[in-house]
């Protein structure tokens, strides 16, 4: 099955600085990954995805690249608010036998003013 | 508002009893997934449901069962519960089974405590 590894656990930034998420994955196989952001109280909400044949993707603040060699991807936020403070969660998609969506194991980000 | 939406919010509940979680997916949608997320572990798959029919297992117990009826809506059911499977349940939903053009919806998520 897929494992996927995330770092840093929890992240502290500075209002207007970058915060960089990594995260790895084990199955060459995946091809879909999607980062979640959970705030307080709710669920997990997706806010960028990329396709494995896709390296880079970017949604204004927020971008997302992949490396399909190394195995890993990463989310890129720029220019930090502090509503961008919340958990992430990348995830990455096993189709076939169940299309399972294997989540990493989350970052909390803390945006300070 | 994601749409999907799960009853109870917080459940409180003993050692070695039953609980019944209830999600309802947003309209249209004929995939159901369950997820627990635990302090320690992150978001685990439980799961999936499409269209009333079972279609993945991740790491669920034998403890736990789920269903999906044939209005969509879906329940899992924990049982004989223990101290360690307090934690948040997640439910969410999609149009179709989980593939790179299918997004998926999470409801706000149960708390159960274990006491």
């Amino acid at each position: 099955g897929e494992n996927v590894e995330q770092h840093p656990s929890t992240l502290s930034v500075q209002e207007g600085d970058s915060a960089v998420i990594k995260c790895t994955y084990s199955d060459s196989a995946s091809n879909y990954f999607p980062w979640y952001k959970q705030e307080l109280g709710k669920g997990p909400q997706l806010i960028i995805d990329i396709r494995s044949n896709v390296g880079e993707k970017k949604d204004q603040r927020i971008a997302v690249t992949l490396n399909k060699t190394a195995k890993h991807f990463s989310l890129h936020i720029t220019e930090t608010q502090p509503e961008d403070s919340a958990v992430y969660f990348c995830a990455a998609l096993l189709t076939g036998g169940g299309n399972k969506l294997t989540f990493g194991t989350g970052t909390q980000l803390k945006v300070e003013l | 508002d994601s749409g999907v939406t799960q009853t109870p919010k917080h459940l409180i509940t003993a050692t070695g009893q039953r609980v019944t979680l209830r999600c309802s997916p947003r309209s249209g949608d004929l995939s159901v997934y369950w997820y627990q997320q635990s302090l320690d572990q992150g978001l685990q798959f439980l799961i999936h449901y499409y269209n009333g029919e079972e279609r993945a297992k991740g790491n669920i117990l034998e403890r736990f069962s789920a269903q999906q009826f044939p209005d969509l809506h879906s329940e899992l059911n924990l049982s004989s519960l223990e101290l360690g499977d307090s934690a948040l349940y997640f439910c969410a939903s999609s149009v179709s089974p989980h593939s790179v053009n299918t997004e998926a919806f999470f409801g706000q998520g149960t708390r159960l405590t274990v006491v």
